[in-house]
């Protein structure tokens, strides 16, 4: 059964780079079919999409987002990561990671992981 | 982008109810539209993709309808464990979008 887990400080301060990691168990994160995701929900708010990674390396971002991020993929370690540059408050949020089938839905979410940006 | 728009954002409903949520996208997704059930402090969970085809183990009383920009989203008969957000997500292109969803709360 497919897992996702997310990593990383709960605690950025403004200006420095947020650096999140999804350790992926039960599965390759190189399986063709897979794309991997990273979303996150600011308190009391909807989810906003912040990029896709297929496990050859190619990338997808969110535009609002794009000049701050990067996403990479380690498929020897079988993990996912997610940099977000010169982070502010309104980067406070829970990140999650997720799993897209063939470009289908986000089937398999970690739990996700708060992240608070502050001095 | 794709706006997607959701209604209601809040919606009362008793146990065996039948209740539909709608969505709506600011320009044509096929049916690339996917629903989830969120519970306070807890992930989203697939529930529909491609608008209604149904998430294997949801139970049979959640279906999606819809193509193009309209869509929804029924609840047959309403359990307990039905109380939660719903939100719906395009994923026809990129940026993928979310509607902002709907808080289904007991009467």
């Amino acid at each position: 059964q497919l897992q996702l887990q997310e990593s990383g400080p709960g605690l950025v301060k403004p200006s420095e780079t947020l650096s999140l990691t999804c350790t992926v168990s039960g599965g390759s994160i190189s399986s063709s079919s897979n794309y991997w995701g990273w979303i996150r929900q600011p308190p009391g708010k909807g989810l906003e999409w912040i990029g896709n990674i297929y496990y050859s390396g190619n990338t997808y971002y969110n535009p609002s987002l794009k000049s701050r991020v990067t996403i990479s993929v380690d498929t020897s370690n079988n993990h996912f990561s997610l940099k977000l540059s010169s982070v502010t408050a309104a980067d406070t949020a829970v990140y999650y990671c997720a799993r897209m089938v063939s470009s289908d839905a986000f089937d398999v979410w970690g739990q996700g992981t708060m992240v608070t940006v502050s001095s | 982008d794709i706006q997607m728009t959701q209604s209601p954002a809040t919606l009362s409903a008793s146990v065996g109810d039948r209740v539909t949520i709608t969505c709506r996208a600011s320009q044509s997704i096929s049916s690339w539209l996917a629903w989830y059930q969120q519970k306070p402090g807890k992930a989203p969970k697939l529930l529909i993709y491609k608008a209604s085809s149904l998430e294997s183990g949801v139970p049979p009383r959640f279906s999606g309808d819809g193509s193009g920009t309209d869509f929804t989203l029924t609840i047959s008969s309403l359990q307990p464990d039905d109380f939660a957000t719903y939100s719906c997500h395009q994923y026809n292109s990129f940026p993928y979008t979310f509607g902002q969803g709907t808080k289904l709360d007991i009467k």
